[in-house]
């Protein structure tokens, strides 16, 4: 079966740190991505991680764990413009991807 | 073009008509991905393409849908005799290789309602 759990909504203050988590149950997997969706607008690529460990980008980082299948996304020095939904995706090869649902994130200032 | 860009941008049509929903991807990119996205909820893979040839079309959800691609350009996503369960936003996405382990470019979206 194919399923990938992700809270469905997160709030968080500006400046603060947050992490979004994803666990992943799906037939295959290769590796995890994780896009950002703002509101009315194309998801955006923001990492894809194939090995176990933390893989850090600027303000943003994203961890995977195989043998647990699990995921996060960490977000520091949180700014408004961060209020968007965050996908977590699983590459399950045979070039298909499959999404979670998404978790919205509410940046407060 | 820039980006993936997709047409109309908005679709409000009856249901039992037929729509068709065009993708142009980035130019270069031989790998083009449908997805629909319901309200609220993440997105369903649809049909993947490499080149002009369709080697996944497990997700189409019924014989209503089907697409087409000219060569390594442009997609049409056509729905026949559209239902109400329809209506979402159609997203298309390219990469440059066929494998999904390159990030996908999506486009802006197709939203669709079926009335």
């Amino acid at each position: 079966g194919q399923n990938i759990d992700q809270p469905t909504e997160m709030t968080a203050t500006e400046g603060a740190i947050v992490q979004i988590n994803c666990t992943y149950q799906t037939s295959g997997f290769n590796g995890l991505f994780w896009y950002q969706q703002h509101a009315g607008e194309a998801p955006t690529f923001l990492s894809y991680n194939v090995l176990d460990g933390l893989e850090e980008k600027g303000r943003f980082s994203s961890f995977l764990s195989r043998s647990k299948g699990y995921s996060y996304l960490l977000l520091k020095e949180l700014q408004m413009k961060d209020s968007a939904s965050y996908l977590c995706a699983s590459y399950t090869g045979g070039f298909k991807t499959i999404f979670g649902a998404g978790t919205r994130l509410f940046v407060k200032a | 073009g820039a980006g993936v860009s997709q047409s109309p941008s908005n679709k409000v049509t009856e249901k039992g008509k037929d729509v068709e929903l065009r993708c142009d991807p980035i130019s270069g990119h031989t790998a083009l991905y449908w997805y629909r996205q319901r309200l609220g909820q993440g997105l369903e893979f649809l049909i993947y393409f490499q080149g002009n040839s369709a080697p996944d079309k497990s997700g189409l959800p019924s014989d209503r849908f089907s697409a087409e691609r000219t060569g390594e350009s442009v997609s049409t996503l056509t729905i026949q005799r559209t239902q109400q369960e329809d209506s979402a936003v159609y997203l298309c996405a390219s990469s440059f290789e066929s494998s999904a382990t390159y990030e996908q470019y999506f486009g802006p979206g197709t939203r669709l309602t079926v009335t």
